[in-house]
Parts: structure tokens; C-alpha cells; sequence
């Protein structure tokens, strides 16, 4: 059974700080991640997706892919109450569909 | 959401009952999913479609039919609804050329609700 795991949370933090997302996956094979972001009552979308080892920036957020050791995380720099959301990681499995990770939900106080 | 609605936006069944959850898309895409997703959980695959009468099943189908007549459209039946199947279903499509490795892109839900 191919798994994407997530710490659930909550995270906390405070506005302005660095918030830290991390998830794992068992499938060595995958090659591509998405994180995306799911408000309360709505539909995730899409915030970064990352193919290859290393970090990809956009704005506030980065990604970063180590393949060696199964891991991707997302970073979000200077939080803001607005990012206050469940962060869902997706793994693409062999070009079907994506495998999502439970969530990590994130709670920036202002 | 970008192209891809999904009818109703709420719905209350009573168990046995069936219903068709519908997702119409108008951007072309070949790939097409259905997901449903638990309190406090990520998203599960039901069942997905790579183009027009081609489907497959996904992590959890029973209780679940497809159907892909048409690029357009692909919708979800529930036959004999179970208190288990209470969940928020997704419909999603993949963008950017349908090319294996680009992201999903979901609608607006339907929250379900069976009692």
C-alpha cells in the first residue's frame, strides 16, 4: 500500500514566522509532489508542485524534495492569519491519479 | 473552479437510496477523478477515467459506479446509500495537457449526508 504521511497537527505559530510543513512517502518510484492548501468547507488547491531534488520557490512559499530519503516539505515564510489552513501533500502514482497525505493543519496568530 | 462543476452542492439520503453525483468539465481533459474525503482525513480515490469510456477503479469503489460517456462528463452513482459513504466528494481534473506528472484540478464539492 503505497502511503503519504503527514503530522496532523496543529501547528502554531506566530505572524511572520517560518511555518514548517513536512511529509514522507513510501513509493521510491514517484516522481512528482504537490502541496496544496484547503481552507475550511472548501476544495484544496493548488499552492507548489516540485519534480526534482532541491527547492522551488515561489513568493512566500518553497519546496523542497530530498528523493533519497522519501521526504518534501513546504516552508511558508513571514505566515500571515490568511495561511491558516490544512496543507495537503499529494504524491503522483504511476501517472493514474495523486495519493494525498491526512493534512497538517496550520494556525497563525496574529 | 476553473471549469469543472460539480451538481449538488448538498444532498441528504436516506440509506438504500440512490443518487448520481454529476462533473462536467469544459476544458477537454481526458483524465478525470473522483475522490471523497472524511473528517479530519486527506482525499481518497474512487474511481478515475483517462478519456471518454475508459474507467478504473481507485483505493475504495464499492459501493460506487462510474460512467464516461463523454469527454464533458463523469459522473458518480451511489447505488443502495450507506451511512459510510456520508462524506464530501471532489470531482478533479488534470490540467496542464493531461501530461502524467502535472497537478490535479478540483471542484467545488458535494457534501453528502446519509441517514
Amino acid at each position: 500500500q503505497k502511503e503519504v504521511e503527514q503530522n496532523s497537527g496543529p501547528l502554531s505559530v506566530p505572524e511572520g514566522a517560518i511555518a514548517s510543513l513536512n511529509c514522507t512517502y513510501s513509493d521510491r518510484g514517484s516522481q512528482s509532489f504537490f502541496w496544496y492548501r484547503q481552507y475550511s468547507g472548501k476544495s484544496p488547491e493548488l499552492i507548489m508542485f516540485i519534480y526534482s531534488n532541491g527547492d522551488k520557490e515561489d513568493g512566500r512559499f518553497t519546496a523542497q524534495l530530498n528523493k533519497a530519503s522519501q521526504y518534501v516539505s513546504l516552508l511558508i515564510r513571514d505566515s500571515q492569519p490568511s495561511d491558516s489552513a490544512t496543507y495537503l501533500c499529494a504524491v503522483n502514482q504511476a501517472g493514474t491519479a495523486l495519493i494525498f497525505g491526512k493534512g497538517t493543519t496550520l494556525s497563525v496568530s496574529s | 473552479n476553473a471549469g469543472v462543476t460539480q451538481t449538488p452542492k448538498f444532498r441528504i439520503l436516506k440509506i438504500g437510496q440512490s443518487m448520481t453525483l454529476q462533473c462536467t468539465q469544459d476544458m477537454n481533459h481526458n483524465y478525470m477523478y473522483w475522490y471523497r474525503q472524511d473528517p479530519g482525513m486527506g482525499l481518497k480515490l474512487i474511481y478515475y477515467s483517462v478519456g471518454a469510456g475508459i474507467t478504473d477503479k481507485g483505493e475504495v469503489p464499492n459501493g460506487y459506479n462510474v460512467s464516461r460517456s463523454t469527454t464533458e462528463d463523469f459522473p458518480l452513482r451511489l447505488e443502495l446509500a450507506a451511512p459510510s459513504q456520508t462524506s464530501v466528494y471532489f470531482c478533479a481534473v488534470r490540467i496542464s495537457g493531461g501530461a502524467y506528472n502535472s497537478p490535479l484540478h478540483f471542484g467545488n464539492g458535494t457534501r453528502l449526508t446519509v441517514t
